[in-house]
């Protein structure tokens, strides 16, 4: 069975401040993607990644996709509250699979 | 477009009954899931469909059925509801071979 881990699962942190996300899997994926989710409401997708040390950027986030595939990364810069909501990774291969997600809260 | 729409959006079932969450989608998209969602346990798949008139199982699939007689739509049965069936269920799709999958609202469901 693949799993994605996801850490930490909580943080909270002062607006401003620059964070970083982590999804790591013992399998190899042929692609991987970022949710994040609002409460009460789905899973938006923000990025995919498909090339093993494919880095994105989406405004002040940025995503890395681990060159082996087995793991990626969500970097924020200076962290708003707009940006409080839990972080989903999915690993893709005949299936998508989710990681349990981190919560993050941005404190104004 | 309206997207993926689910119905309805809050139930409460009494252990032992049956009833049908539904799902809709208007952008003819050919695969089709269902995820339960529960604190601390993350999106775990249920069933999925990758076209009309093909369904197959997913992490969770006990206790629930799926059938996909069109493109737009994806109903989940439950037989006999359980309170371990509690949960926030989702549904999703996706046009193949794209990745980016298009979540509807949720549908939150309790049984007592």
């Amino acid at each position: 069975t693949q799993l994605l881990e996801q850490s930490p699962q909580f943080l909270s942190i002062q607006e401003g401040e620059n964070l970083t996300v982590y999804c790591n899997s013992s399998s190899v994926f042929s692609s991987l993607q970022w949710y994040r989710q609002e409460p009460g409401e789905g899973p938006v997708l923000l990025v995919t990644v498909v090339t093993g040390g494919e880095v994105k950027k989406l405004k002040r986030l940025t995503f890395q996709f681990g060159d082996a595939r087995k793991d990626s990364s969500l970097h924020i810069t200076a962290a708003q509250p707009g940006d409080t909501g839990l972080y989903l990774c999915a690993g893709e291969d005949d299936k998508i699979i989710f990681g349990k997600g981190t919560r993050l809260h941005i404190l104004p | 477009n309206a997207g993926v729409t689910q119905t309805p959006k809050f139930q409460v079932l009494k252990t032992g009954q049956s009833m049908t969450l539904q799902c809709a989608q208007d952008m003819n998209h050919e695969y089709m899931s269902w995820y339960r969602q529960d604190p601390g346990m993350g999106l775990r798949l249920i069933h999925y469909s990758v076209g009309a008139g093909i369904t197959d199982q997913g992490e969770v699939p006990n206790g629930y059925n799926v059938s996909r007689s069109t493109t737009e739509d994806f109903p989940l049965r439950l037989l006999s509801a359980a309170p371990s069936q509690t949960s926030v269920y989702f549904c999703a799709s996706r046009r193949v071979p794209s990745l980016e999958q298009y979540f509807g609202p949720g549908t939150r469901l309790t049984v007592t």
